[in-house]
Formats: structure tokens, sequence, C-alpha cells
């Protein structure tokens, strides 16, 4: 299994909502990242886990809290959002530890907040 | 610090035409090197990788060469289809300081392969 999954695939919640997106592997990585991506520009990174611990968080905003329950599953927990965090969500799984290793990313989570 | 520049898009041709898409980067040490491919609609894709100088990735008639060199890794493809209509990003991946395992993208060249 060469996927990763993500879900939901598409969210529209409103400035007061408390959501979550959740993100799935099997490939045995241990390195899993979330990423925002705007229409038209590459994807800005947001936080990498490294087995399991929270390695970098690129000054992410607090309404924004990831969660990485076990190996395999990473979430992304949303909270009093702005209409300027509207966005596609990606996340990403690797082998931890090496340059080289690349990135296999999900489909992306399509977010509207309103 | 670390950075990729692409051409800028979007990049039109005709099926059958040859494609090149041109990226250098700027890096302290010996980064890995990637290109990876957006759908409409998708998430990103790995086309290929190189990890040394003078290595060369390939995959689905796409190629390019890690060049030293000239700070290069550029993409090409012989013989482009329909298909191959998508967003092409550029990324390295450095071992050093606080750029350690991150990919900085390149903005992105969006390729239209007309019939």
């Amino acid at each position: 299994d060469t996927e990763v999954t993500q879900t939901p695939k598409h969210l529209v919640m409103g400035m007061t909502n408390k959501k979550s997106l959740k993100c799935e592997q099997h490939m045995g990585h241990r390195a899993m990242y979330w990423y925002k991506q705007k229409a038209k520009k590459p994807p800005e990174l947001m936080f990498v886990y490294s087995y399991e611990k929270l390695s970098i968080n690129e000054s992410v905003p607090s309404r924004f809290s990831p969660e990485c329950p076990n190996s395999s599953l990473l979430n992304l927990h949303l909270h009093a959002l702005q209409p300027e965090d509207s966005a596609l969500y990606l996340c990403a799984s690797s082998q931890a530890g090496g340059v080289g290793n690349e990135q296999f990313f999900g489909p992306g989570t399509r977010l509207t907040v309103l | 610090g670390n950075s990729v520049t692409q051409m800028e898009g979007p990049v039109t041709l005709s099926e059958e035409a040859f494609l090149t898409i041109n990226c250098t980067y700027t890096a302290t040490g010996y980064p890995s090197l990637f290109w990876y491919v957006q759908y409409p609609g998708e998430g990103l894709q790995l086309l290929l990788k190189a990890t040394k100088a003078d290595d060369k990735g390939s995959n689905k008639g796409f190629e390019a060469t890690y060049r030293k060199e000239t700070t290069s890794f550029h993409l090409e493809k012989g013989s482009v289809q329909v298909s191959d209509s998508a967003v092409y990003f550029c990324a390295l991946s450095s071992a050093y300081g606080d750029s350690w395992g991150k990919l900085q993208f390149g903005a992105g060249t969006q390729v239209v392969v007309t019939p």
C-alpha cells in the first residue's frame, strides 16, 4: 500500500466551528507532514511529526492544532478559523531521517471557511 | 537560505511536442532534487528524483539530470500528451541548518497540452 488517504475530501465550516482533518498511511513511514496550498501556489509546510513527536512548527497560528495519535495517523484540529484559511490542506509522509527520502502526498482536503 | 527558481507558465504546447521546464536552485552542500506533478483537483505525485550530482531521474518518459556545475535540474519529455497537462513543481531537500529534511518548492509551472 503506497497511498496516503485524507478525509474529508471537502469541508465547509463557519468561523466558530470546530472540525478535524484526518490523514492515514500504512507504508511504515515515521515522518508525517501537514501543508497548506493556496490556488496557483506551491504547498507551504505547516507541521512535521517525526516518530510521533512534533519536530517542526512553521509558526502556524494556534487555531490549527496538529495531533499524531500513532505512527499511521495524523490529525489537524481546526478552531475559530478565518476566511483566509480557506485552502487545500495536504498531508504527506516519508521515511524519517533522510534528506533524499521522497514525500508521498495525499489528495488533500479542500477547506472553505465562511 | 535555500531557494528554487522555475520558469513561469503557463507553458502551452501541442501534443507530441518537446517539453522543457527549467529549474535552478540555490542551496548549501548537496541537496536532493525532486520533480512533483499535480493534476487538477489532486495532491502532488513524485515524478522523479536525484540525490547526487550527475544522477538522472526518469519516469513516464520524463527525465531530469542533477547538474551541480550549473545548479540546475531541468525537466524534459520528448513527446507530450494531453494527459500531461498539470502543474509541475521542482523541489529540493537539504541537510543543512534549519532546512534539514524540508522540501523547498519552486513556484510551479502550469503545462497545457492541446490536441
